[in-house]
């Protein structure tokens, strides 16, 4: 059973406009979620963080919004830029067990259209 | 920064070789993961290992073993490869702030 969903294999989005990429996860336990984004040939790498005890954090042109109740998260880059196109995979982890392992999504790919 | 390095960026094997990938660290992390990455199906986690001479199977560790003889290094074995072993192999080094990936091994089986 999928904990964490990326129900958007892929988004299109104008350069200049904003790019929103959803999560959802099933798992209250989680309590910290990240972001990675990769490029073809490459390894994933990290974008961006939130513990569950905030609901936003940011950093430059992305922001990462955590709706605990709704069990959802979302990425917002702004603006968008052709450089941001890449594969976007969701991770989530449970801290209480004292593993390090994440859990991710299966990604969503990004293309901003220049 | 803390460095993973993948031994091979591109591979080509034979169906039923036996293949190693290598995953070095040079930190000191205790945890280690391999991963592959197929298009449609995410990252899935092959095996783990939270310290030396210690491995644990993840979801799909069929097919493949690990080794972790010392600390800064992390083998996976394809004992047999096979043409559904074709993939992109990913390391990764877990802490408390989330995981450093290696560039990866693009492995195709033919």
């Amino acid at each position: 059973d999928q904990q964490v969903k990326q129900n958007s294999p892929s988004l299109s989005v104008q350069e200049g406009r904003i790019s929103i990429l959803n999560c959802d996860y099933t798992n209250s336990m989680f309590d910290y979620f990240l972001w990675y984004k990769k490029y073809p040939a490459e390894g994933p790498t990290f974008l961006i963080s939130i513990s569950s005890i905030k609901d936003k954090n940011e950093d430059g042109r992305f922001t990462v919004f955590l709706n605990k109740s709704a069990k959802h998260l979302s990425l917002h880059i702004v603006p968008s830029q052709p450089g941001d196109s890449a594969v976007y995979f969701c991770a989530a982890r449970y801290s209480g067990a004292g593993s390090y392992q994440l859990t991710f999504g299966k990604g969503t790919k990004l293309s901003v259209i220049p | 920064d803390v460095k993973v390095t993948q031994s091979s960026r591109y591979l080509v094997k034979r169906t039923g070789e036996k293949v190693f990938l290598e995953c070095v660290q040079d930190m000191d992390h205790e945890n280690m993961f391999w991963y592959r990455q197929d298009p449609g199906l995410g990252l899935r986690l092959i095996y783990f290992s939270y310290d030396v001479k210690m491995k644990e199977k993840g979801d799909i560790p069929e097919g493949y073993s690990v080794s972790r003889e010392k600390k800064e290094r992390f083998s996976l074995i394809l004992e047999s490869a096979s043409t559904n072993q074709t993939s992109m192999y990913l390391c990764a080094l877990g802490g408390w702030d989330g995981y450093t990936f290696g560039s990866g091994t693009r492995l195709t089986v033919v």
